[in-house]
């Protein structure tokens, strides 16, 4: 079964522009992760936040974390065209060895 | 360069084959893990691996078969029971579990033509 859930479902800006995807779950979680995945390819990791971390960050990306709401966010600041992929959050639940994907944000960045 | 190969890239299956898709890392995790993924949507875990020679059910296990003899490997087998098996099929590893951030190879292309 699938945990997180994100939301746009897709996500359409202009370069330059600031883009936030956000991230719902349903059960606690030990820690959670963001990906990115062009087109056909594998995914490639980009941020891990544990549960007890409320902010990361990594070069133009920021990630939050609200356990109490159970909820995400990953901000890709002055976006380019290459940022255009689909990002998918995946939530590691306690107690528990696997890991669950979202349906993913699909981002166009239109140059 | 450490990295993680699935091969082939593109598969064709007939209908009542049963087909091996390969996964093969050279960054001695521990780890190792099956995903599917069907058009615009999410990964789902077909079966895992922490250590040699013992593996775990995912959420859609059913028609799917694996093994695992070497760290290095991690072979899927897509057998005859599973009756949709066109999809993009993803491995992934990982040091020690999702406690830290997975490696995935670049996917293998299941059609049942």
């Amino acid at each position: 079964s699938q945990q997180g859930e994100e939301d746009p479902q897709a996500l359409s800006i202009q370069e330059g522009e600031n883009a936030t995807m956000n991230c719902s779950y349903k059960t606690s979680i030990n820690n959670l992760q963001w990906y990115r995945q062009n087109s056909g390819r594998g995914l490639v990791h980009l941020i891990l936040i544990r549960s007890n971390e409320r902010e990361k960050h990594s070069g133009r990306l920021r990630v939050t974390l609200d356990t109490s709401k159970k909820s995400s966010s990953l901000l890709i600041t002055a976006s380019r065209a290459a940022d255009t992929a689909s990002y998918f959050c995946a939530t590691v639940p306690y107690n528990n060895n696997d890991m669950r994907f979202g349906a993913g944000t699909r981002l166009t960045v239109k140059p | 360069d450490g990295g993680i190969t699935q091969s082939p890239k593109y598969l064709f299956r007939k209908e009542g084959q049963n087909v091996t898709l390969s996964c093969e890392q050279n960054l001695n995790h521990d780890a190792m893990y099956w995903y599917r993924q069907d058009p615009g949507q999410g990964l789902r875990l077909i079966y895992y691996s922490q250590i040699v020679n013992d593996f775990q059910k995912g959420d859609i296990a059913e028609g799917y078969s694996v093994s695992r003899e070497k760290k290095e490997s991690f072979p899927l087998t897509v057998t005859s029971a599973q009756k949709n098996p066109t999809a993009f099929y993803l491995c992934a590893s990982s040091l020690a579990g999702p406690y830290y951030g997975y490696t995935f190879g670049s996917g293998t292309r299941l059609t049942v033509v």
